[in-house]
């Protein structure tokens, strides 16, 4: 089983609707979490970063961590064709080294 | 978010030359920097982590003497790939950490293509 695990979609949704994407995690030593945007043919750009459990809003994003059931959420409110992207959650486990779940690409449909 | 300039974007070289691909902090010190490879749609695969002033730590099956990394300076790290081959052909991404238990931020990503 891999550390990270994140569904690889690809995931389309109609513009304006709320997007859900989910990771989950094998590694109770995990305390913080990211999710990062990656457009095609670039670096990932840092959406959110959370320590712990619980929720982070930042904008049209809130990123949800459930620790008790290993599982990471980032939601996208009001979604735009500009949020099409491969979406990647990430953890640490204080060792500095972050692992990285495949990606979901994300398509929002005008 | 901080800023991490990655150098060059794309390279193009003949097969048995040398790349030197070059991440630098802007806007803070990176005491850890990563490189990763990316093939197209697979996610992140890190192949080395360097501390500024240390040897770097590779992962499990990345040749440290054709992955050469130097983390000279604590704003600037770099990554020659050695006797390129065309198998070596894909997108490099750095990223860097200020310090422990702190958000990473990546580079633009450099695509080498090895002909």
């Amino acid at each position: 089983q891999k550390e990270v695990e994140q569904d690889p979609g690809p995931l389309s949704v109609p513009e304006g609707a709320i997007v859900s994407l989910n990771c989950t995690y094998s590694n109770s030593a995990f305390q913080y979490f990211m999710w990062y945007r990656q457009y095609s043919r670039k670096g990932p750009e840092l959406l959110m970063y959370t320590y712990s459990s619980g929720n982070k809003e930042d904008g049209r994003f809130t990123a949800q961590v459930d620790k008790s059931s290993k599982y990471i959420s980032l939601f996208i409110r009001d979604s735009q064709p500009s949020d099409s992207a491969t979406y990647l959650c990430a953890s640490e486990g204080g060792d500095d080294k972050i692992i990285f779940g495949k990606g979901t690409r994300l398509h929002i449909l005008p | 978010g901080a800023v991490v300039s990655q150098h060059p974007s794309r390279v193009i070289c003949k097969s048995g030359t040398s790349v030197k691909i070059e991440c630098r902090s802007l806007d803070f010190q990176a005491t850890t920097m990563f490189w990763y490879r990316q093939f197209p749609k697979q996610s992140l695969m890190l192949m080395a982590t360097s501390n500024e002033g240390s040897k770097a730590t590779y992962e499990q099956g990345v040749e440290k003497d054709k992955f050469l990394i130097n983390h000279a300076s604590l704003t600037l790290s770099t990554l020659t790939v050695t006797s390129a081959h065309p198998e070596d052909s894909s997108f490099y991404i750095c990223s860097a950490k200020e310090g422990r238990n702190t958000e990473a931020f990546f580079g633009q990503g450099t695509r080498l293509t090895v002909v």
